[in-house]
């Protein structure tokens, strides 16, 4: 397996642009999450979904983010309009929960590092 | 709302010398504790994981601990060597399911 696949790798782009982040999690894994990265406020869990469906979307800082599953291979991250304070890695990770609500573990992406101007 | 502490924040050590970084948690549902480096520009990886009804495992050179009554968790690595150098995160599950929150960060430094 290819593991999770992110793209774009880098993305630059102007205030105000609409931005889509696009994730393919490790096929049979049903849950998915969506995390940035920042110096200032470490690792955070955006959203998260189980079997396409959002679980959790308490993370998400504001409406102009959204996020996506349309099916158990892809997800989009949105956000609409970006703005400088937008700036951060992007990771998508992907997992497979066994048997009584047992966490297992998640596997990250390569990371989308998106930069606003 | 839930949160997990790390410390230090920063760790010099030379190399074959131990490292220990602990964590600690706030929701007593939580069950499930990883932890992840990740070296410059490079995804979290995970290292070594532990479930709440197990109070160590070992891997090598790495072992992590759990006190679930103290609502701890430590990270040890013996004979440390120069790729060990990287940041260091810890993570509890919320609720005792998917979640996860992550703590700060070590950055550890292994000089030779």
């Amino acid at each position: 397996d290819a593991g999770v696949i992110q793209s774009p790798r880098h993305e630059v782009t102007e205030m105000g642009q609409e931005v889509t982040l696009r994730c393919k999690p490790i096929s049979g894994h049903d849950y998915l999450f969506w995390y940035r990265q920042t110096m200032m406020r470490g690792l955070e869990l955006l959203i998260y979904f189980n079997n396409n469906v959002p679980i959790d979307d308490s993370g998400m800082p504001e409406d102009r983010f959204s996020a996506k599953m349309p099916n158990a291979s892809f997800s989009t991250l949105k956000i609409q309009p970006s703005e400088p304070r937008d700036s951060a890695v992007y990771f998508c990770a992907s997992s497979n929960v066994g048997g009584q609500g047992i966490s297992y573990e998640q596997y990250f992406g390569p990371g989308t590092r998106l930069t606003v101007t | 709302g839930e949160n997990v502490e790390q410390h230090p924040s920063t760790l010099s050590v030379q190399e074959g010398d131990s490292a220990v970084i602990k964590c600690t948690y706030s929701d007593s549902a939580s069950n499930y504790f990883p932890w992840y480096k990740q070296e410059l520009g490079k995804r979290p990886q995970l290292i070594i994981d532990i479930r709440s009804n197990v109070g160590e495992k070992k891997d090598q050179r790495i072992a992590v601990t759990l006190n679930k009554t103290a609502k701890h968790f430590s990270l040890h690595i013996t004979e440390t060597q120069p790729e060990d150098s990287a940041v260091y995160f810890c993570a509890a599950s919320i609720g005792g399911f998917q979640k996860l929150v992550f703590g700060t960060g070590t950055r550890l430094l292994v000089s030779p």
